[in-house]
């Protein structure tokens, strides 16, 4: 299975701050990223996808990636309670399988 | 668009037994993967099809594990004999085939506790 590894946590930032997510992959053929969120006890969704080099914002969402260096952030400006969950780095290989890290506990204090 | 089912949500059974999950996908997902999560881990692929076709099991357990997508579109994952380190959440995701730009959307999964 492909690496992905991505900064084990858990991260604990004040409301209003802005949490920063970091993820690295091995596979120097990936083409496609992914955030997902979980929730505890739910099942992971998607918040952001990215594909091209450089920042895709999406509301207070900013996906960064850097191929050459074969790693992908996330940030999420403005952190509510409501962020409090376990954000995985999910990376699609040639054969549209998706590899996740292990991911990243956020806890967002009011 | 009804989103990906699973059945059961939950299951507890004894070590050494079996167990079979159930998935549907969202229509017209061509491709069906099924993962394994253990409790603070992230998901691990064990199985991926393409309509009715194999991709990759390369991380299934293929001693105990078993997995088919006979007609293309729903799926079954069993397990026979189940061992107490088989206790995680089994996700079924799906998405359209063929694009790298798709992304996978997940069941509710199920719950799998072996006592």
């Amino acid at each position: 299975q492909k690496e992905v590894e991505q900064n084990s946590g858990p991260l604990s930032v004040p409301e209003g701050a802005i949490a920063s997510l970091n993820c690295t992959y091995s596979d120097r053929g990936s083409q496609s990223f992914f955030w997902y969120r979980q929730y505890s006890g739910k099942s992971p969704e998607l918040i952001m996808s990215i594909y091209s080099n450089g920042d895709k914002e999406d509301g207070r969402f900013t996906a960064q990636l850097n191929k050459a260096s074969q790693y992908v952030s996330l940030l999420i400006r403005d952190s509510q309670p409501s962020d409090s969950a376990t954000y995985l780095c999910a990376v699609k290989g040639a054969g549209n399988q998706f590899y996740f890290g292990t991911g990243t506990s956020l806890t967002v204090i009011p | 668009e009804a989103g990906v089912a699973q059945s059961p949500r939950y299951k507890i059974i004894e070590k050494r037994q079996s167990v079979a999950f159930w998935c549907n996908p969202i229509s017209g997902h061509a491709t069906l993967y099924w993962y394994q999560q253990i409790l603070g881990q992230g998901p691990k692929l064990l199985i991926q099809f393409q309509n009715n076709g194999v991709v990759d099991d390369s991380q299934l357990p293929k001693d105990r594990f078993s997995a088919e997508r006979l007609k293309g579109v729903d799926s079954t994952l069993k397990i026979q004999p189940a061992k107490l380190e088989d206790s995680a959440v089994y996700l079924c995701a799906s998405s359209r085939a063929g694009q790298l730009n798709t992304e996978a959307f997940f069941g509710q999964g199920t719950r799998l506790t072996v006592v």
